[in-house]
């Protein structure tokens, strides 16, 4: 299995551009989670999916940000528009209900630059 | 609602002597409890986890942590440490029910000194 796969690993972009990050959880796994991780704050959820469907997105900052899953193998991450304080790494994590009690697998994660 | 304390940023330690590195949690419903590990530039990799059964639990590469109730705590251990341990320690929590998110500790900054 090749894990939790995020693209792209490192992002620099200028303020006020588009940016999308995209993830593919693992195969059969029906949980997605969107984590941010920052200096100051640490690692916080930013959003998670259940089935494609999401389920909390209260952690997502600001209408700048949405996510979506349209299906079971894919999901992004937008922000429109980017700005310099939405630096930081992106992380999703997969899980599925089973023997390993919700395990949560994480990406690499995606480093974002906003200059 | 869940959270986790880790009560120490930054941790040096000398190759070969003993570590501990401490984490509180709050919780209002039943937990389970996790250490994750980050090394540089890296994703985080799971290294121990809490369900149930055994109030310690221990890792492949000679990390425990013991699971107390009373004290609300999940502390890390390992008795001798490596220059390879260096790296960022996470505690995380989440409910029992559901599959539903971790909530994170601020992490601990491992390093192992020569």
């Amino acid at each position: 299995d090749a894990g939790v796969i995020q693209s792209p690993r490192h992002e620099v972009t200028e303020m006020g551009q588009e940016v999308t990050l995209r993830c593919k959880p693992i195969s059969g796994h029906n949980s997605l989670f969107w984590y941010r991780q920052t200096m100051m704050r640490g690692l916080e959820l930013l959003i998670y999916f259940n089935n494609n469907v999401p389920i909390d997105d209260s952690g997502m900052p600001e209408d700048r940000f949405s996510a979506k899953m349209p299906n079971a193998s894919f999901s992004t991450l937008k922000i429109q528009p980017s700005e310099p304080r939405d630096s930081a790494v992106y992380f999703c994590a997969s899980s599925s209900r089973g023997l390993l009690q919700n395990e949560q697998f994480f990406g690499p994660g995606t480093r974002l630059t906003v200059l | 609602a869940q959270s986790v304390t880790q009560l120490d940023s930054q941790v040096p330690v000398f190759e070969e002597a003993p570590v501990e590195l401490r984490c509180n949690y709050s919780s209002s419903v039943s937990v389970y409890l996790f250490w994750y590990v980050q090394y540089p530039n890296q994703g985080l990799q799971l290294l121990l986890k809490y369900l149930s059964g055994s109030t310690l639990v221990e890792s492949i590469n000679g990390f425990e942590a013991e699971f107390n109730k009373s004290q609300t705590s999940f502390h890390l251990r390992k008795p001798s440490v490596h220059i390879s341990d260096t790296a960022e320690y996470f505690c995380a929590v989440r409910g029992i029910s559901g599959n539903t998110p971790l909530v994170f500790g601020k992490g601990t900054r491992l390093s192992v000194i020569a």
